[in-house]
């Protein structure tokens, strides 16, 4: 299985800072038709979890700009530009590559 | 878009349960349909996937065997049998949309879950 390691898996952030969180995997996530399935998901206190980044970088609709993904083959980066009180959280990353389709542990997000 | 699941309980380990989802917004077949389930207080973990026509279903080496997902796009609901329960089958179980009929791995939209607890 694709395992997917994400850090850190707790982040205190201020209000309006930068947050960043690293997932990788042990293998190259491009898949044979060069794309690269690796998506991002939030998931708030008491809810189900939202798509946020696909493909690495592409956002979903309704998402704010201030989140952002990079990276490429095993590295990849969710990062959010300035820290708002709603994007307290737990966060995912999931690779859609090969079965099994495997997520991080998850990062949690708080308000310092 | 929108799932709605249900089926959910408490059930007896060696118990059965099947759980539904209905979709609406889009069109139901055109979509491959997965099911990720997250125990409580833990992470999320993908438990299976099917094609948009039903021909194709994948499983979690955790599930092959006991589990079987289905669908019945003239309903436009999704389901999935749960037998032979096991006390770490308890979990949220949400279903989630993909993005094409053949397409995995996207999972862009996702139900509010449905809650199983295997205990005696």
């Amino acid at each position: 299985d694709d395992v997917l390691t994400q850090s850190p898996l707790s982040l205190p952030v201020t209000l309006g800072q930068p947050a960043s969180i690293s997932c990788r995997s042990r293998q190259s996530l491009v898949f044979s038709d060069g794309i690269t399935y690796l998506t991002w998901f939030q998931q708030r206190p008491g809810q189900s979890p939202r798509r946020l980044i696909y493909k690495v970088s592409n956002r979903d609709s309704g998402v704010p700009d201030r989140f952002s993904g990079s990276g490429s083959r095993t590295d990849f980066t969710l990062k959010i530009s300035r820290v708002e009180a709603e994007d307290v959280g737990v966060y995912y990353c999931m690779q859609g590559t090969r079965w099994p389709l495997t997520f991080g542990q998850g990062t949690r997000l708080e308000i310092k | 878009v929108q799932l709605l699941e249900s089926g959910g309980g408490l059930v007896q380990p060696g118990g059965s349960l099947r759980l539904s989802c209905v979709a609406s917004g889009f069109t139901f077949s055109n979509y491959a349909m997965g099911w990720v389930r997250q125990a409580p207080g833990k992470g999320l973990q993908w438990v299976s996937d099917i094609s948009g026509s039903g021909g194709d279903t994948f499983y979690a080496d955790s599930v092959r065997g006991r589990f079987t997902i289905s669908r019945d796009n003239s309903k436009n609901t999704l389901y999935l049998q749960l037998n032979s329960l096991r006390v770490e089958d308890t979990a949220l179980y949400f279903c989630a949309k993909e993005a094409g009929p053949e397409s995995y791995g996207h999972l862009d939209s996702w139900g509010h879950g449905t809650l199983v607890t295997v205990s005696s």
